[in-house]
């Protein structure tokens, strides 16, 4: 089954900054990438996905990049803020489309 | 106008005991999931339903049985609870079995004593 790997497991930035979270997977047939953001309390919220016919994709302050050859995607937050403050998961859809696998999380602290 | 809404929010119970958590979404989906957090806040897949059908069952003991009354409704009853079934449980839905936004509903903290 599919396996995804995401680093790092905790990270703390500075207002302002940049935050960068990567994630593997191991199916190559998955085709659907989303992010998600938890806060505390919370459910997984979506902030982010991407197909695996594009490379790149943008919103705002946050961006998800994709490389298929490599089985690598990132999520990049710039200019932080406090408020960016949570777990964040990355995650993989297989290729029934019927399950998402996800990744081990990233706790994000943003320092004002 | 809560979109996946989960019941009870926080449940305490003692092992042995015999519970359910129920799920309700408003969204039309046809595809409902549970998902397990352990303490780590790792999120595992347990069971996933499209039109009241189970399609997914990830190796999760027996002793958990979803139920699937209709395809706005996924509830989840647990029988002899141990220790380690403490963990927060969500409940998710997305439009359909493929590659579309699943939906996470607030959580279930259960906690077994």
């Amino acid at each position: 089954g599919e396996n995804v790997e995401q680093h790092p497991s905790t990270l703390s930035v500075q207002e302002g900054d940049s935050a960068v979270i990567k994630c593997t997977y191991s199916d190559s047939a998955s085709n659907y990438f989303p992010w998600y953001k938890q806060e505390l309390g919370k459910g997984p919220q979506l902030i982010i996905d991407i197909r695996s016919n594009v490379g790149e994709k943008k919103d705002q302050r946050i961006a998800v990049t994709l490389n298929k050859t490599a089985k690598h995607f990132s999520l990049h937050i710039t200019e932080t803020q406090p408020e960016d403050s949570a777990v964040y998961f990355c995650a993989a859809r297989n290729n029934a489309g019927n399950m998402l696998t996800f990744g081990g999380g990233t706790r994000l602290m943003v320092k004002p | 106008d809560t979109a996946v809404s989960q019941t009870p929010k926080y449940l305490v119970t003692q092992m042995g005991n015999d519970k359910s958590i129920k799920c309700e979404q408003n969204l039309g989906h046809d595809t409902m999931y549970w998902y397990k957090q352990d303490s780590k806040k790792f999120l595992k897949i347990m069971f996933s339903y499209n039109n009241k059908e189970l399609i997914i069952n990830e190796t999760v003991p027996n002793r958990f049985s979803p139920k699937s009354p209709d395809k706005a409704h996924l509830n989840l009853h647990i029988n002899s609870l141990e220790l380690g079934d403490s963990a927060v449980y969500f409940c998710a839905s997305s439009p359909t079995a493929g590659n579309t936004e699943a939906f996470f509903g607030q959580g279930t903290r259960l906690t077994v004593v």
